[in-house]
């Protein structure tokens, strides 16, 4: 299994509060990706990163920011979080090598924002 | 990157052969075929991946129709524990995976 931890595994909040989710890989690869799932809605991408200090949006990304200082980590924030933002959130990694690019996945964490 | 279409629901009896569809009549011709699972509540799995030529490995069989627009995935032998969504994405070589969408996949039951 690829190297990916995702941290917390499980969180409860409210609403209003600010809220950093952590993954952490140890394959060394360039892409880092964040989606969140929802019932009816499937994987959607929130923010992706191509680099260190190298980060874009992705389809769902108002309330979110993300960061990553170094290879290894990438971190999503939610500012101030509502709860719309209860779900579960999979953070994936990719090497980006072209035309046999598998994306791994983390564990995912439970978000509930209450 | 193509969309796809896959039927939401499949149920397959289990030790038979589970032949999950899928429609991508927009691809294009540097887009590969991928197969990811999720069981359960875990992060999804890659399973296989082509392009134009049929594909095996360890867990699946890939089928891509000589025109490209459909293929199949072929669990030989289902056992309880294929029970999961399956999805079907086109993936560009030029786009990476910040350009595909996740739908909703087929969820496939496998029945005792």
């Amino acid at each position: 299994d690829a190297g990916i931890t995702q941290s917390p595994r499980h969180k409860v909040t409210e609403t209003g509060t600010p809220v950093t989710l952590r993954c952490h890989q140890t394959e060394n690869h360039r892409y880092m990706y964040w989606y969140r799932q929802d019932p009816g809605h499937g994987l959607r991408l929130i923010h992706y990163s191509y680099g260190v200090k190298d980060t874009d949006k992705g389809e769902v990304s108002d309330g979110y920011s993300v960061s990553r200082s170094k290879t290894e980590d990438f971190l999503l924030t939610l500012e101030s979080a509502t709860s719309s933002q209860t779900s579960v959130y999979f953070c994936a990694i990719s090497d980006g090598l072209r035309g046999n690019e598998k994306l791994f996945f983390g564990s995912g964490t439970q978000l509930s924002v209450l | 990157d193509a969309k796809t279409t896959q039927p939401p629901s499949m149920d397959c009896a289990e030790g038979r052969a589970a032949n999950l569809p899928c429609n991508h009549s927009t691809i294009s011709g540097n887009e590969y075929v991928y197969w990811y699972r999720q069981i359960h509540s875990q992060g999804p799995q890659y399973i296989i991946h082509g392009l134009k030529n049929n594909e095996t490995n360890e867990m699946a069989s890939l089928i891509i129709t000589e025109d490209r627009k459909s293929s199949t995935l072929i669990l030989p032998h289902a056992t309880l524990r294929d029970t999961a969504v399956y999805y079907c994405i086109g993936l560009s070589p030029l786009g990476g995976y910040q350009k595909v969408t996740f739908g909703i996949g087929t969820k496939l039951q496998v029945i005792p």
